[in-house]
């Protein structure tokens, strides 16, 4: 049973497009995040949500619009796709007890844009 | 959080053990060190953290010195499976930290058979 799970895993579209990615965890964790690994393979935080409720936004373009129903799902929503945005996204969850802020990841969203 | 300096790459021979040195010389006193891998194609996994002593679990034990400026990450039996990108990081565990990672270059871990 997996812990954390992104769909789509691959996702081809075409410039200008808007996608979504889903991830949903299943481990009872408050706090919701995701990063994006560019081609030079650099793992970056773009947002992080607690219980519903943003709380990092890294700087990233409005073009991406996370979206929490509850705190078991987190979707990243993109508008207008552009090439700069292939990459993979991974979704991650962990508890907020201090110690025990340990991420779990999933398997990775394979995002090209054409 | 304090910034973390790793060797790009390491090989390791198979069954031998795998000592992956990390220096974070500005580490707060409030500040982990974690230790994080991806294999290939997958997402990072969770490894080891200790704040100033020793930790060892099913998968690694992790040294801390005792001015806490550097790591290291030791995989007793390293195999082939433990080739992956390997990343030192060290962050702030508390409440409203929102829990970002910051993942460096990390090191390339090669074992061979």
């Amino acid at each position: 049973d997996t812990a954390v799970s992104q769909t789509p895993k691959y996702l081809v579209t075409q410039m200008g497009n808007d996608k979504s990615i889903k991830c949903e965890q299943n481990l009872g964790h408050d706090t919701m995040y995701w990063y994006k690994q560019d081609s030079k393979k650099f793992l970056k935080i773009m947002f992080s949500y607690n219980n519903k409720e943003l709380i990092i936004n890294e700087t990233v373009p409005n073009r991406f619009s996370p979206k929490s129903p509850d705190k078991a799902h987190l979707n990243l929503h993109i508008n207008s796709l552009e090439l700069g945005d292939s990459a993979v996204y991974f979704c991650a969850s962990s508890q907020v007890a201090p110690a025990k802020n340990i991420q779990y990841f999933g398997a990775g969203t394979r995002l090209s844009v054409l | 959080d304090a910034k973390t300096t790793q060797p790009t790459s390491m090989d390791c021979a198979e069954g031998r053990a795998a000592n992956l040195p990390c220096n974070h010389s500005t580490i707060s006193g409030n500040e982990y060190v974690y230790w994080y891998r991806q294999i290939h194609s997958q997402g990072p996994q969770y490894i080891i953290h200790g704040l100033k002593n020793n930790e060892t679990n099913e998968m690694a034990s992790l040294i801390i010195t005792e001015d806490r400026k550097s790591s290291t990450l030791i995989l007793p039996h390293a195999t082939l499976r433990d080739t992956a990108v390997y990343y030192c990081i060290v962050r702030v565990a508390a409440y409203n930290q929102g829990g970002k990672l910051i993942f460096g270059q990390g090191t390339e871990l090669s074992v061979k058979p």
